[in-house]
């Protein structure tokens, strides 16, 4: 199973719900990551954990909140979003937080924020 | 921050073969050289990731020249399903997360 699978697939929220995006893989790899992708834009990394532990977090606001439950779940908790925050929020993972270890990404959650 | 350039968007016909090449004037010793692709509405997928010379696979070809500079993905005879975001990254040790613009590649038919 080489395969991430992300939950729900679309979102819609107002400004002051709180949601939760998760993503899921059982490839057995110990390094985790969600990214924020703006349309027409790049991906831009969010949080890293490697082996559950948050290793990397690129300054994101405090309405985003990850967790990793466990080695083959990653959350995204989500509160106060504003209406910038709208995009899609895909998940990676890989066997090991390296530059030479390939990246398997999930299809992403289309986030969109009222 | 490891940065690259790409050229922002390429036109190619079916069948034919298609270049693009990166620029990574500030590699490190120890940094690869990865490509991904992105369709719309979809997570990249890798295709390729080098150090030097040239790399094959089933899908891509990888050329680094001496200096690694650059890399140039090479595609052959593409399709219209080949029609998609193609980005370069380069990086090593720690991680290798920071997406250049990418490349917009039009298959025409």
């Amino acid at each position: 199973d080489t395969e991430v699978t992300q939950t729900p697939k679309h979102l819609v929220m107002g400004m002051t719900n709180k949601k939760s995006l998760k993503c899921e893989q059982h490839m057995g790899h110990r390094a985790m990551y969600w990214y924020k992708q703006k349309a027409k834009k790049p991906p831009e990394l969010m949080f890293v954990y490697s082996y559950e532990k948050l290793s990397i977090n690129e300054s994101v606001p405090s309405r985003f909140s990850p967790e990793c439950p466990n080695s083959s779940l990653l959350n995204l908790h989500l509160h106060a979003l504003q209406p910038e925050d709208s995009a899609l929020y895909l998940c990676a993972s890989s066997q090991a937080v390296s530059g030479t270890n390939e990246q398997f990404f999930g299809p992403g959650t289309r986030l969109t924020v009222l | 921050l490891a940065k690259t350039t790409q050229p922002i968007s390429m036109d190619s016909y079916e069948g034919q073969e298609v270049n693009i090449t990166c620029s990574h004037n500030n590699i490190a010793t120890n940094d690869y050289i990865t490509w991904y692709q992105q369709f719309p509405s979809q997570g990249p997928r890798f295709i390729i990731q080098g150090y030097k010379t040239k790399v094959t696979n089933e899908v891509a070809s990888l050329f680094i020249p001496a200096d690694r500079k650059s890399s140039t993905l090479s595609l052959p005879r593409v399709s219209l399903s080949d029609t998609a975001v193609y980005y370069c990254l380069f990086g090593a040790g720690s991680y290798q997360l920071t997406f250049g613009k990418g490349t917009k590649l039009s298959v025409i038919p």
